[in-house]
């Protein structure tokens, strides 16, 4: 089965610095593949980037970037410039589409952008 | 883009009635639905998955006899918690797996917040 590891329940940054996220998972798939979410105070679930196993160039969008290493299976995930609306719960997530298209879930980070 | 609409937002009921909410995907067909529970500060954790026009499938450890789900079109499928008791009280979220250009992803509800008194 696969499984997502956030080993930082909790991080925090100053504002306009940059901070990284880890996870890592663990799957015997070759196709799959990865997310961070983000939830913020509402509890929406906001896709943040993601990543297909499949393409060797590091997702971006925007501020985001995720640095994937497929071996060593991790997938960080960092944030340029921080801003206070960062301030969220953020959540790795993983997907094969061999599997039974359920998303598995990190337990996440609590990340806290300090002004 | 894709929007998958929950509602209610939040609900109060007394303990021992049901309570329904309705997860729609606006703009696109959703074969397979699923439903969360997430508890504060934790992450989501899957009840099951609910496929249009057939049975749902239960996470281990989830009674379908008391999380009913129903997906009985392309664009909807509801979970109803039947005689709710306190410990039912959670944040619920539906999300549809959602075949965009680049490719796979899922969108979420925005959550129903369930309170049983």
């Amino acid at each position: 089965a696969q499984t997502v590891t956030q080993s930082q329940p909790e991080m925090s940054v100053q504002e306009a610095e940059t901070v990284t996220l880890s996870c890592t998972y663990d799957t015997s798939e070759s196709n799959y593949y990865l997310f961070w979410y983000k939830q913020p105070p509402s509890r929406q679930m906001i896709l943040v980037i993601r990543q297909e196993a499949y393409k060797q160039q590091n997702a971006t969008e925007n501020r985001f970037s995720v640095n994937f290493q497929k071996a060593a299976k991790s997938f960080s995930l960092k944030i340029s410039d921080s801003q206070l609306g960062d301030t969220a719960m953020y959540f790795c997530a993983f997907f094969s589409q061999g599997g039974s298209e359920k998303l598995v879930f990190g337990k996440g980070t609590k990340l806290t952008v300090n002004p | 883009g894709a929007v998958v609409s929950q509602h209610p937002s939040w609900v109060i009921c007394k303990s021992g009635t049901s309570v329904k909410i309705e997860c729609r995907s606006l703009d696109f067909q959703a074969t397979t639905m699923f439903w969360y529970r997430q508890f504060p500060k934790q992450s989501l954790m899957l009840m099951a998955t609910s496929n249009e026009g057939s049975k749902a499938t239960y996470e281990q450890g989830v009674e379908k006899d008391k999380f009913l789900i129903n997906h009985a079109s392309l664009t909807l499928s509801t979970l109803t918690v039947t005689s709710a008791h306190p410990e039912d009280s959670s944040f619920y979220i539906c999300s549809a797996i959602n075949l965009g250009q680049g490719g796979y992803g899922y969108t979420f509800g925005s959550g129903t917040r369930l309170t049983v008194v």
